[in-house]
Parts: structure tokens; C-alpha cells; sequence
């Protein structure tokens, strides 16, 4: 199975701060993964795919990068509704998916 | 707009059965394949079951399989997942989610909590 490492667990930042956040794959995916945000009580919801592919309706200050075995997400200049908790999720052996254990951005 | 509504959790004691399903609308349900997803009370996201668009290819996770079956009824618009056997363990909110043309998962339902518990 391929075992999908998040870092860091949790982050604090301020609004307006650029963050990053890493994947790592334990065999490389090529650019099989997205990257989903999830709310408090709420469904996940698809930010990029393909690796740096952002979804319909997503704004440009998320974006994301790698191949291979590591892969980033940054969101460029964070909004209060950015506050969440974000999950990469490997595709190459899809339909068999693997989710990252989820980085939790919380507000400084 | 697509729409995804899960229901039919609850509270179950350890060894019984639970079925869940998943009304969908808004898109050509038999065009497309189907998963659910489930997530532990402050845990992360665990997939659990895949089914294709015709229902002919399904796939489980190990945590799950012999245990859990995935069906859908494409002239009903729906998806469901047959669990029998639960665990402490299977308790979560459980998440039906769409696949698009590619390998990743565009809407997901608002979920469904099941919890095991005697």
C-alpha cells in the first residue's frame, strides 16, 4: 500500500501569511494526487488534482507542485475562510486511494 | 446541481448490520463511479469501498472486506453500502463521493454518522 506522510500535523499563521504545506509519498505517484479542505462538520472539498491542477471555482492563491514523491501546497496569502484542515490523497493505484493523516491550519 | 445525500446511520451494537445509502441528482448517475469515504470521530479520512459505473467492478479496503458490500441501483439514482458484522471500530461518518473523469473524488454528500456501540 502506498502510505501518504502530511507535515507539518498543524500550523498556525495570520491572515495574509503565505504557508506551505507537504506530502510525501512512500513510492513514487507520478502526479497522482489532489489536495481536499475540509470545515468543521463538513464534507472535504477538491482544491487541485493532477498535483497542480486547481479545481473549477477554487481561488488562484491555492496552488500546488511536486511529482513523484513529494508535493506542496501553498496557499499564497491566506483568508479567513482558509482555516481548515487539508488532506492530499494519492491517486496512482487508484480506485485503491490513500488519504495523508491531514494538516490542520489554525489561525495565530 | 449535483447533489449527494447520504442516509440511514445510527447507533448499532457491535455485530449488527446497518445499510447506508446515497440519493443522487444533478448529473447522469450511471455515467459515473462512486466511492465512499468514512472518518472516524477527530480522525483523518479512510476510503472504504469503490463500485464503477455499471456496477460490474468494486473494490474494498482490507478493514472492510468480507464484511461491507458496495451496490447501486442506477435507475434509482442510488449508491449504497451493506455493512454487516460492525465493529467499534467502523464507527464514523461515512461520506459518499463522486469520481470524475479522473482519479480523484469532485462532490462528496454531507455524511452520515454510524456509530457501534453497546
Amino acid at each position: 500500500d502506498i502510505q501518504m506522510t502530511q507535515s507539518p500535523s498543524s500550523v498556525s499563521a495570520s491572515v495574509g501569511d503565505r504557508v506551505t504545506i507537504t506530502c510525501r509519498a512512500s513510492q513514487g505517484i507520478s502526479s497522482w494526487l489532489a489536495w481536499y479542505q475540509q470545515k468543521p462538520g463538513k464534507a472535504p472539498k477538491l482544491l487541485i488534482y493532477a498535483a497542480s491542477s486547481l479545481q473549477s471555482g477554487v481561488p488562484s492563491r491555492f496552488s500546488g507542485s511536486g511529482s513523484g514523491t513529494d508535493f506542496t501546497l501553498t496557499i499564497s496569502s491566506l483568508q479567513p475562510e482558509d482555516f481548515a484542515t487539508y488532506y492530499c490523497q494519492q491517486a496512482n493505484s487508484f480506485p485503491l486511494i490513500t488519504f495523508g493523516q491531514g494538516t490542520r491550519l489554525e489561525i495565530k | 446541481e449535483v447533489q449527494l445525500v447520504e442516509s440511514g446511520g445510527g447507533l448499532v451494537q457491535p455485530g449488527g448490520s446497518l445499510r447506508l445509502s446515497c440519493a443522487a441528482s444533478g448529473f447522469t448517475f450511471s455515467s459515473y463511479e462512486m466511492n465512499w469515504v468514512r472518518q472516524a470521530p477527530g480522525k483523518g479520512l479512510e476510503w472504504v469501498s469503490y463500485i464503477s459505473s455499471s456496477g460490474s467492478t468494486i473494490y474494498y479496503a482490507d478493514s472492510v472486506k468480507g464484511r461491507f458490500t458496495i451496490s447501486r441501483d442506477n435507475a434509482k439514482n442510488s449508491l449504497y453500502l451493506q455493512m454487516n458484522s460492525l465493529r467499534a471500530e467502523d464507527t464514523a461518518v461515512y461520506y459518499c463521493a463522486r469520481v470524475p473523469s479522473g482519479p480523484l473524488l469532485d462532490y462528496w454528500g454531507q455524511g452520515t454518522l454510524v456509530t457501534v456501540s453497546s
